[in-house]
């Protein structure tokens, strides 16, 4: 079965320090994976998507995530955080097995402190 | 890019009320998808839909849900007894066969008084 973990509820960052919001992920099959970020009281806005090509993948705003196999993680990162970033990050995995349904993971509440 | 279209934004109602919740799809779909997201908690898959018909649900999709295109474009969740823990933001989501990923709607955010 699929599964994604998010390692942290809350992260606090001061503005213009690196952020890295942690993702481990259980897959049966060749993984395809995501970061999504939802600011308070909006939609779902996708950052950036791993779907077996680079394991590097760029996304919007500076952001960035890297696919590494043998940690089982897909950890999202930017160099300098933002006030603007300040939002709950959902890592999802894609699962095959079925219609490709997402598995959210339980969410990461950014704050970044001025 | 393509963008999925939820009616209403968000909608209050009645304990024991029916509601009916709509997606406006983009041309060229495969699935559709229901999701719903308590307030505070994370997005929960409840059930896929493709060529007219329910391919996949979750334990969460009870009886008291349905989801069909009742006109052969828009795509509906229904809720036929309302509860007070159905109150939730409801997505809807769609895959296009050209993109590796779903498109989500906004979003409905359900009250159930």
């Amino acid at each position: 079965a699929q599964s994604v973990t998010q390692l942290d509820s809350h992260v606090s960052v001061s503005e213009g320090t690196p952020v890295l919001l942690r993702c481990n992920y259980s897959s049966s099959y060749s993984p395809s994976l995501f970061w999504y970020v939802q600011h308070p009281n909006k939609g779902l806005q996708l950052l950036l998507k791993y779907t077996s090509a680079a394991t590097l993948v760029k996304g919007i705003n500076g952001f960035e995530a890297e696919f590494k196999k043998s940690e089982t993680s897909f950890h999202l990162t930017k160099p300098s955080a933002h006030m603007s970033d300040a939002a709950e990050y959902f890592c999802v995995v894609s699962d095959p097995s079925g219609t490709y349904k997402y598995i959210f993971g339980t969410g990461t509440r950014l704050k970044v402190l001025a | 890019e393509p963008e999925v279209t939820q009616t209403p934004s968000h909608q209050v109602t009645q304990m024991g009320q029916e509601v009916i919740l709509r997606c406006v799809p983009i041309s060229n779909h495969l699935y559709f998808y229901w999701y719903r997201q308590i307030l505070g908690q994370k997005v929960e898959f409840l059930v896929s839909f493709y060529n007219n018909e329910i391919s996949e649900k979750s334990e969460i999709f009870d009886d008291q849900f349905s989801v069909e295109r009742p006109d052969g474009s828009n795509f509906t969740l229904k809720i036929r007894s309302t509860k007070l823990e159905d109150s939730a933001m409801y997505f809807c989501a769609q895959v296009l066969a050209q993109y590796n990923e779903q498109f989500f709607g906004p979003g409905t955010r359900l009250t159930v008084l």
